[in-house]
């Protein structure tokens, strides 16, 4: 069982639509970061979350942290082909050092 | 300014054999990770070294090893490479020792274990 579970898996649609994608865990963590990952590239960060009920823009991207800390998520407004990727969320655990756990990812695509 | 590099891009080992893999930091970043991507899967957590000592490490069986030398570049290691040892090792930097600190990841070396 992951850590931190990401939904959905899978996610195709159009260019131009609005699309949400998921972090959920029954842990709290000091902070939770979001990652995109092209094809043959380490994943590239997007944001860092820290404090509960925080929400941080990124141009069309919205992160939201959970009142408690243990869950997020990511909104895009009307996607691009460029946006298409894997995301992924990471967090540390409290008293984890700095050791980044990962969700599975939400693999994405846009079509023109 | 570069970013984080790795080297080899690929490799093709067979089992059984010895690999080491390369990392070279950001210039100013005194803290490496070590992760293993599965094909399908998020990166999961090796090694992590700040100030060549290690700090943290994974749920990995001891041929994983690694070490950070005075340039805070390191190397992963890998004895005995079994089939299920194929992945994106990935090595990631960062500023200071801080959770919040966010990682600059390098593309990854592709391990490919036959």
């Amino acid at each position: 069982t992951q850590l931190l579970e990401q939904s959905p898996q899978f996610l195709s649609i159009q260019e131009g639509e609005n699309l949400t994608v998921y972090c959920n865990s029954s842990s709290v963590f000091s902070s939770l970061q979001w990652y995109r990952q092209e094809p043959g590239e380490g994943p590239v960060l997007l944001v860092t979350v820290v404090t509960g009920g925080e929400v941080k823009k990124l141009k069309r991207l919205t992160f939201q942290f959970g009142d408690a800390r243990k869950d997020s998520s990511l909104h895009i407004t009307a996607a691009q082909t460029g946006d298409t990727g894997l995301y992924l969320c990471a967090a540390n655990k409290n008293n984890a050092g700095n050791m980044l756990t990962f969700g599975g990812g939400t693999r994405l695509m846009v079509k023109p | 300014d570069a970013g984080v590099t790795q080297s080899p891009t690929h490799l093709i080992k067979t089992r059984g054999q010895h690999v080491t893999l390369r990392c070279s930091p950001i210039s100013g970043h005194k803290s490496v990770s070590w992760y293993q991507q599965v094909l399908g899967q998020g990166p999961q957590f090796i090694f992590q070294y700040y100030e060549k000592e290690e700090r943290g490490r994974g749920n990995f069986p001891d041929r994983f090893s690694a070490r950070q030398f005075p340039n805070y570049s390191s190397e992963l290691n890998v004895n005995a490479l079994l089939l299920g040892d194929s992945a994106l090792y990935l090595c990631a930097s960062k500023l200071g020792y801080r959770p919040n600190y966010g990682y600059t990841f390098g593309s990854g070396t592709r391990l490919t274990v036959v």
